[in-house]
């Protein structure tokens, strides 16, 4: 257990469906993260939101909507993905200050299998 | 790109052999992680080595790091099953004020008991 818990672990969702993912973090960190691992490719980041403003976007598709409500918790937001959207999503946490540089240890939850048919 | 890049991408052991896998980077680093994931799980933190640190050890690991190489080695000694696993390394570009970690695509561990 690492303090960070992702649900659902697994979804299939069809093209036309809206669905979120839900990431929950018991560590007190002020800053979180969302990634896409997909077979054969590095780890992508996706989204940081350090105290709880988005610091980062990828150059994410629209069609994924992060929304991080407090420090504790972070969502992905899906709709109309396409079939190459299949991925496992990780969600991450860690302790940062505002500026200069932090240890940037993350603390990963277990992720959600997620499926476009 | 700045990633982290392992090598080997695959690696194959028996159990009470040393491993050993590589990483390199292509720019300034203010520090670089290497962690481990098992089959379809989240990733857990291993070890940290900054920048000024030439060496680091924890439990059976050890890592060392060559800046001027702009290149890490991650060794586990006395392998066990259990440690049977992708490994990563991961890199915080130098001047990141944020925490972003770059990853490399990792070395795929096998252990044989």
């Amino acid at each position: 257990e690492t303090g960070v818990t992702q649900t659902p672990r697994h979804l299939v969702m069809g093209m036309t469906n809206k669905k979120s993912l839900k990431c929950e973090q018991h560590l007190g960190h002020n800053a979180m993260y969302w990634y896409k691992q997909s077979a054969k490719k590095p780890l992508e980041l996706m989204f940081v939101y350090n105290f709880k403003e988005q610091t980062e976007n990828n150059s994410v598709p629209s069609r994924f909507s992060p929304e991080c409500p407090n420090s504790s918790h972070l969502f992905l937001h899906l709709h109309t993905l396409q079939p190459e959207d299949s991925a496992l999503y990780l969600c991450a946490s860690s302790q940062e200050g505002r500026r200069g540089l932090a240890k940037n240890i993350q603390y990963f939850g277990a992720g959600t299998r997620l499926s476009v048919l | 790109s700045q990633q982290g890049e392992e090598d080997p991408q695959a690696l194959s052991i028996q159990e009470g052999e040393n491993a050993t896998m590589n990483c390199s980077y292509k720019t300034s680093i203010n520090n670089l992680q290497w962690y481990r994931q098992n089959s379809g799980r989240g990733l857990v933190h291993l070890i940290l080595i900054r920048s000024n640190e030439r060496e680091k050890h924890s439990g059976r690991l050890r890592v060392t790091l060559d800046t001027s190489k702009k290149s890490s080695s991650l060794l586990i000694t006395a392998s066990r099953a259990a440690d049977t696993a992708s490994y990563f390394c991961a890199i915080v570009a130098g001047g990141t004020s944020y925490g972003k970690l770059t990853f490399g695509q990792g070395t795929i561990l096998t252990v044989h008991p």
